[in-house]
């Protein structure tokens, strides 16, 4: 079955720090991977999202992905990060029957001005 | 961009009554939407899927005696939590693809269930 994990549980950085954050995703065919961010008091928005095609996605706000296939991963960066990046950021795929999204169990970035 | 709303936002219930959470697509049809549970610093998880004309698919290990879910229209779906507990009391999220399935999900806002 297919399935997603974050292996940041929460990650503390100063204003300026850059950020990494990990995702890997289990193998399951054609792969779709996404990054969902969650904004205190706010819902779920996209931050970016691969499909196909060059696999340094760029999505909003600054943020960055790669997908590396021989690693099955899909890491989320950003080479400064502001305080208002302070949020819950969730990493996911399709299940393998392509009828729903996996999200992984999230990772909370705390920035400190 | 598409706009996804929820109703309530926050709702407090006593133990053993029903509650209906509704979810719109405010500028877009969808076919399909799907409800989340979020407890306190956890992910979401997936309890299942709105089809619109047919039944709901529910994921493994969620009643879908207890929670009774009807998409009525191309626009809403409403999620009922029926003879609600204290265990039940969680964040309850809706969102809906503008596109195919495993496409972009936009998330309502969340309802919060408070079962006292």
């Amino acid at each position: 079955a297919q399935s997603v994990s974050q292996h940041n549980h929460h990650v503390i950085l100063s204003e300026a720090a850059s950020l990494e954050l990990g995702c890997n995703y289990s193998y399951g065919g054609t792969v779709n991977l996404f990054w969902y961010v969650q904004y205190p008091g706010q819902h779920l928005q996209l931050l970016l999202k691969y499909f196909s095609g060059d696999p340094l996605v760029k999505g909003i706000k600054g943020f960055e992905a790669e997908f590396i296939k021989s690693k099955f991963s899909f890491n989320l960066r950003k080479p400064s990060v502001q305080w208002s990046d302070t949020a819950e950021y969730f990493c996911a795929v399709p299940n393998q029957a392509g009828t729903a999204l996996i999200f992984g169990k999230g990772t909370t970035l705390s920035v400190s001005s | 961009g598409a706009v996804v709303s929820q109703h309530p936002s926050w709702v407090i219930c006593k133990s053993g009554t029903s509650v209906k959470i509704e979810c719109r697509s405010l500028d877009f049809q969808a076919t399909t939407m799907f409800w989340y549970r979020q407890f306190p610093k956890q992910s979401l998880m997936l309890m299942a899927t709105s089809n619109e004309g047919s039944k709901a698919t529910y994921e493994q290990g969620v009643e879908k005696d207890k929670f009774l879910i009807n998409h009525a229209s191309l626009t809403l779906s409403t999620l009922t939590v029926t003879s609600a507990h204290p265990e039940d009391s969680s964040f309850y999220i809706c969102s809906a693809p503008l596109a195919g399935i495993t496409d972009t999900q936009y998330f309502g806002p969340g309802t919060r269930l408070t079962v006292l």
